[in-house]
């Protein structure tokens, strides 16, 4: 009963470097998100996938990337990092988008990335 | 613009009760969910509310004014475990999550 996995959990990395986020859900669920939370900010969505081969951009996208090319995993990307990248990310999944009390983001346990 | 707003943080004795505000400002409303955040961890869903009024969920509760663009999460007999954040979140009119920045809330023996 895995849920919503990510990893790495912890990263720590220059200015300038790339590095890639692994979730993977094991839910079957349709619809996947990336989401950072920063002191004092509510969380922020970066890039959200409706289905297998899709994704879009949420509220803060610039100098991320995303893939799904499978419908259990996203990926999130950072081609070349920087210190405001510095948060944790969460990533999340659900059965569909219309929110009720059924169908309810579930999380990933976050990955704690820092751009030095 | 959208906003949320909640207390940054709470302090309560074990075995009382605390009340978590969260008013919100949004561009249409269709729903409000509550969360817990234990540090360190991934949130998990408490409660949601669609119409005006209180759900009641053990020792959690939650209440909803939609006139008055209002939610309260309500805990009795509060335990150590129940030191965590916990983050209000509405469904605007494009069914978009927006999300207050959470109330961190300890728990004093």
């Amino acid at each position: 009963n895995a849920g919503v996995t990510q990893t790495p959990k912890f990263r720590v990395l220059k200015t300038g470097q790339s590095m890639t986020l692994l979730c993977a859900q094991d839910m079957n669920h349709e619809y996947m998100y990336w989401y950072r939370q920063d002191p004092g900010m509510g969380l922020r969505l970066i890039h959200y996938s409706v289905g297998e081969g899709t994704t879009a951009k949420g509220e803060v996208p610039d100098g991320y990337n995303v893939s799904r090319l499978k419908k259990q995993n996203f990926l999130l990307g950072l081609e070349s990092a920087a210190p405001s990248q510095t948060s944790v990310y969460f990533c999340a999944s659900s059965p569909r988008t219309h929110w009720d009390g059924a169908n309810v983001l579930t999380f990933g346990a976050g990955s704690r990335l820092t751009v030095l | 613009g959208q906003n949320i707003d909640q207390p940054t943080e709470m302090t309560a004795t074990e075995g009382a009760i605390v009340q978590i505000n969260c008013t919100y400002q949004t561009s249409g409303f269709n729903g409000l969910f509550w969360y817990q955040q234990h540090a360190g961890e991934a949130p998990t869903f408490l409660s949601y509310n669609v119409l005006d009024g209180l759900e009641e969920k053990g020792r959690f509760s939650s209440f909803l004014s939609r006139s008055k663009g209002y939610s309260y999460l309500l805990l009795k007999e509060l335990q150590m475990k129940d030191s965590a954040s916990y983050l209000c979140a509405v469904v605007d009119s494009n069914y978009q999550l927006i999300w207050g920045a959470g109330t961190k809330l300890i728990i004093k023996p």
